[in-house]
Order: structure tokens, then sequence, then C-alpha cells
């Protein structure tokens, strides 16, 4: 089975700062790599598909790129309301796997 | 809108089964796959398996293959999850999932949009 990385699993930032996010394919997914937010309590979002396609309604303060085995969530200008945990998932094929998480926090 | 409404939390001893509901409105039922999804507390999210909501047809991943059945009821717009064998590890959090459909670059999409609202299992002696 492919498995998914994520890089880092948390991080701590001020508002306005950019933060990547980093999910790594243990084998080639082309660009079939989604991104969620989950806030705390909550139930994952749809953020990204296709690696970069913003889902509708999405701030485009969010931004994915990547391709093949290596993808990266962006956030420019974090807001206070972007502290959440983030996941990426591979939907290739199955299993429909998920990264373990990287959990957000604003400074 | 596309709604996907999950039964109420459970409490079940270990070794017993569990049987959760995914009740969808808004779209023709049969029309796209459902997805189950579990969260241990603190732990990643974990696909369990998938349906064919047209014919019935199933997928389950290795970790769960031999303890977990999906079912549907069409009449009924209405998935299920059943796991048996229940451990104290299997507590969590149960999320069914719909796909949605999107056109990339030369291919199609389908990705997890539609969530339930999750349904709380709690293992325990």
């Amino acid at each position: 089975d492919i498995q998914m990385t994520q890089s880092p699993s948390s991080l701590s930032a001020f508002v306005g700062d950019r933060v990547t996010i980093s999910c790594r394919a243990s084998q080639d997914i082309s660009n079939f790599l989604a991104w969620f937010q989950q806030k705390p309590g909550k139930t994952p979002e749809l953020l990204i598909h296709g690696a970069s396609a913003l889902h509708s309604g999405v701030p485009s303060r969010f931004s994915g790129s990547g391709s093949g085995t290596d993808f990266t969530l962006t956030i420019n200008s974090l807001q206070p309301e972007d502290a959440a945990t983030y996941y990426c998932q591979k939907y290739n094929s199955a299993p429909w796997t998920f990264g373990q998480g990287t959990k957000v926090e604003i400074k | 809108q596309v709604q996907l409404v999950q039964s109420g939390a459970e409490v079940k001893k270990p070794g017993a089964s569990v049987k959760v509901s995914c009740k969808t409105s808004g779209y023709t039922f049969n029309t796209f796959a459902m997805h189950w999804v579990r969260q241990a507390p603190g732990q990643r999210l974990e696909w369990m398996g998938w349906l064919n909501s047209d014919n019935g047809n199933t997928q389950y991943s290795q970790r769960f293959q031999d303890r977990v059945t999906i079912t549907r009821d069409k009449s009924a717009s209405t998935a299920y999850l059943e796991l048996r064998s229940l451990r104290p590890e299997d507590t969590g959090l149960y999320y069914c999932v719909r796909e949605a459909q999107y056109a990339g670059a030369g291919s199609q999409h389908w990705v997890f949009e539609f969530w339930g609202q999750g349904t709380p299992v709690t293992v325990s002696s």
C-alpha cells in the first residue's frame, strides 16, 4: 500500500505568516491528492483536490502544488480561523490513505 | 442540498458488534459511491471501505477486511457500516463520506466532499 507522510507534525505561526505543509507519497500518485482541514470537534472539510484545485468556497490564501510523490499545502497570510489540523489524502485507488496530519496553531 | 445524517452514539462491550447508519438526502442515492472513515482519538483519519451505491459492490481496507460489512438500502437512501468483534481500540468517530466528481486535466477526480456528522463508538468493558 502507498503510505502518505506529512511534515511537520505540528507548527506554530503568527497571524499574517506564510505556512507550508509537506506531504509525500511512497509511490507516484500523479495529482490524485486532496487536502482537508479539520477544526477541533468538527468534520473534515475539503480544501483542495487534484493537488492544486481550490475547492469551491475555500479562501484564496490556500493553495496546493506538486505532482507524483511530493506535494505542498501553502497558507498565505495565516488567519486566526486557520487553526486546525490539516490532512493530505491520496485518492487514485484503494486504499484511500490519509497522512498523519499537521496541527497548525496560532502564536 | 446534500445531507448525510448518521445514527447516534454507541457504547459496546468488547466482542460485540455495532451497526452505524448514514441516511442521505438531496441527491439520487445510487449515483455516488459511499465511503466509511474512522478517526480514533488523537489519530489520523483511516479509510475503512467503500460501497458502490448502485450495485452494492464493496471493497474493504485489509485492516478491517474480516470484521467489516458495508451495505445499503436503496429504497431508504441509507448506507450502513457494521463492525464485528469490537476491541477497545475500535473506539472512535465513524464517518460516512460521499464522493463528488471533478474534471481534471485529462482525468476524472472522485473526491471526499460530503461528510456525515460522525458517530461516536465507545468500546469498553
